[in-house]
């Protein structure tokens, strides 16, 4: 199976803050990434999807790129509603196997 | 825009079924797309269970494979999710989620743009 590993589990940053997030894959997935976010007790929602497109309607700040198997998504500008989990998944082998990263959380500083 | 609303029971039994149903309105199950089932126990993260495809091919997570089905009910536009043989380790928020997919250079790319607001379901006697 692909594993997804996601980094920094945690992370603590300020309003207007640049911040990355990385997820590895433990094999070649193509552009066959995906980032979603979580609030708490919110159901998730879809940010970027083939590892750069971004979704309807997510503000500009998102983005998402690739260094072979790294996958980053960066928020270019914190906002206040940004604080949130982010889960990376892969669908390389889909609709056979899809496997999500373990998460990250993004906490205000 | 495609709306899913999952039910069940919120309580059942350890080594009992959970069964749980994805009403689906504004798009028919028939139609297009894959339809999945994604769940997130207490305090942690997601979990594909698997999928089902709108021409019926269906697809489990190897892990549950051999614990879970996946059906649909084409009349009235659902699709049904069943975990056998439950412990404490199958208390989770079940989402049921549509599985979009593009083409792109003779690629197809998948991904989940429409969610379920989940349902709870706890394992316990």
């Amino acid at each position: 199976d692909i594993q997804m590993t996601q980094s920094p589990s945690s992370l603590s940053a300020s309003v207007g803050d640049r911040v990355t997030i990385t997820c590895r894959a433990s094999q070649n997935v193509g552009n066959d990434v995906n980032w979603y976010q979580q609030k708490p007790g919110k159901v998730p929602k879809l940010l970027i999807y083939g590892a750069f497109s971004l979704q309807s309607g997510v503000p500009s700040r998102f983005s998402g790129s690739r260094s072979g198997t790294d996958f980053i998504l960066t928020i270019s500008s914190l906002q206040p509603e940004d604080f949130a989990t982010y889960y990376c998944q892969q669908t390389y082998s889909a609709p056979r196997s899809i496997t999500f990263g373990q998460g990250t959380r993004l906490d205000i500083k | 825009q495609v709306q899913l609303e999952e039910s069940g029971p919120g309580l059942v039994e350890p080594s009992e079924t959970l069964s749980l149903t994805c009403s689906v309105s504004d798009y028919s199950i028939t139609d297009g797309y894959f339809w999945g089932w994604i769940r997130q126990p207490p305090g942690k993260g997601l979990e594909w269970i698997g999928s089902i495809h709108y021409s019926g091919s269906t697809y489990y997570n190897p892990s549950l494979r051999s614990r879970v089905s996946i059906s649909r009910d084409t009349s009235k536009n659902q699709f049904s999710l069943k975990v056998t043989s439950v412990t404490a380790a199958d208390t989770a928020v079940y989402y049921c989620a549509t599985v979009s997919y593009y083409l792109d250079s003779g690629n197809r790319y998948y991904y989940m743009d429409v969610w379920g607001k989940g349902t709870t379901v706890t394992v316990s006697s």
